[in-house]
């Protein structure tokens, strides 16, 4: 159980376009997600914590308006890069979390996003 | 803000021997959690084990455990009998207790090298 999913595993794009990332918890609901995001051979930071159907709260120096959470339903959370640029490049992790006492958080496999 | 720090970007071990991984934090949280997560080439975060503060006794899982000093602000993780499978990288981590303000705080990492 407490398995979570993201689309696409990785993505090329171009700069200037929008890029969007999906994270499923798939035998789970999840009232709250978090978006993680991994530079090479570096640490997660975390970007911004969704909250199903409420805005998302973004981490200091995070973009709102570039980095679009939206966590429309109990299962999904999407996250969309508007107008990327090659330093958008990373690797993008969600992490869902569970409601069972603990509050574990379940991480889904990471998204690569390299943008030319 | 709380911070997490990892003093060892490398450590090595020979196969069936014992190494500790370091890790210290600052808070002024009473209470939190703590988790060692150990991230293969795959990139999957995988939890290792975790620790409330408000337990004195330190979590075991398996070949896994932590020695935890509160005052100190220090949770190190012991690997006994390493296997070959343990070779990754390794991330401290803290998670304050409120809802909300749960996003992980990652430390740099350690990369684990497991000597045949």
């Amino acid at each position: 159980g407490a398995v979570v999913s993201q689309h696409p595993s990785r993505v090329i794009c171009k700069s200037g376009t929008s890029v969007k990332i999906e994270c499923r918890s798939l035998d789970f609901q999840a009232t709250t997600m978090f978006w993680y995001r991994q530079f090479p051979k570096q640490s997660l930071m975390l970007m911004a914590t969704s909250n199903e159907g409420s805005k998302a709260t973004y981490e200091q120096g995070v973009e709102k308006d570039k980095f679009l959470i939206n966590h429309a339903s109990l299962t999904l959370s999407t996250l969309t890069v508007t107008s990327a640029h090659p330093e958008d490049s990373s690797f993008y992790i969600c992490s869902a979390l569970g409601l069972a006492g603990g509050r574990e958080q379940f991480f889904g496999p990471g998204t690569r996003l390299t943008v030319l | 803000a709380q911070t997490v720090t990892q003093s060892q970007p490398e450590m090595s071990v020979q196969e069936a021997e014992t190494v500790t991984l370091s890790c210290t934090y600052d808070t002024s949280e009473s209470d939190y959690y703590l988790f060692w997560y150990k991230q293969p080439p795959s990139r999957q975060m995988i939890l290792v084990i975790r620790q409330e503060a408000y337990k004195q006794q330190n979590a075991t899982e398996n070949r896994f455990s932590v020695n935890f000093q509160k005052a100190a602000k220090s949770f190190s993780l012991k690997i006994s009998d390493s296997q070959l499978g343990d070779a990754a990288m390794y991330f401290c981590a803290y998670r304050s207790p409120y809802v909300g303000a749960d996003g992980l705080t990652f430390g740099k990492g350690t990369h684990l090298i497991i000597q045949p």
